[in-house]
């Protein structure tokens, strides 16, 4: 089966200006996941979707991140404007469904800000 | 709390030679424990969870409610099981996983 796919591989910006993420899931799951990891740390959930709707966003910093993930399929995960600390590698992940199941990483995007 | 700890950032050790990579939890009601490996330019991906108590490339692993840990282990090393590993909890109060800073494994010639 194909596996989570998630575009662009790398990008560098500067600081306050906005990026944007994609991220498509493995066919038929419906739990999508976004986490952000940063160097040396292990990955940091985020936001989570269960079909197009929002389980957990407790730790998504609301005044510049925002994701959507519309039609329960695909999602985006934007930052604007982005600040230094969140140069990182972001992660999507999918599952069947909410719960202790496994999660299906993608590539990730590793965002460079200076 | 929900935390998950992992002491060794690097583990190094001589292939054949025994290997167990330590993680510690916290969380007060019943964990579902993982480990997820990454490979050198490979994704992150599922070694193993407690509830199946399998072995997966040789690794095993048992939880330790008293002791609150979830060791991986593996008798003897092979160079390919270098590797960056974390260990994961799932906690269903808050149905999230908490990854753990993960160790590197590095198998020695």
């Amino acid at each position: 089966e194909a596996g989570v796919a998630q575009s662009p591989r790398y990008k560098i910006i500067e600081k306050r200006q906005s990026v944007a993420f994609w991220c498509n899931p493995i066919s038929g799951h419906a739990t999508l996941y976004w986490y952000q990891q940063i160097l040396g740390q292990g990955p940091k959930l985020l936001i989570q979707f269960q079909n197009n709707g929002v389980v957990d966003d407790s730790q998504l910093p609301k005044d510049r991140f925002s994701a959507e993930r519309l039609k329960g399929v695909d999602s985006t995960l934007k930052i604007q404007p982005a600040k230094l600390e969140d140069s990182a590698v972001y992660l999507c992940a999918s599952s069947l469904m909410t719960g202790p199941y496994e999660q299906y990483f993608g590539p990730g995007t590793r965002l460079t800000v200076t | 709390a929900q935390r998950v700890t992992q002491p060794e950032k690097l583990l190094s050790v001589f292939k054949g030679a025994p290997v167990e990579l330590k993680c510690n939890y916290s969380y007060s009601g019943s964990p579902e424990l993982f480990w997820y490996v990454q490979y050198s330019r490979q994704r992150l991906q599922l070694l193993l969870r407690h509830i199946s108590r399998e072995s997966i490339k040789g690794f095993t692993a048992d939880l330790n409610k008293g002791e609150t840990s979830f060791h991986l282990k593996k008798p003897f090393a092979q160079e390919e099981d270098s590797a960056m590993y974390y260990c994961a909890l799932y906690g269903g109060a808050t149905n999230k996983l908490i990854f753990g800073t993960g160790t590197l494994l590095a198998v020695q010639p």
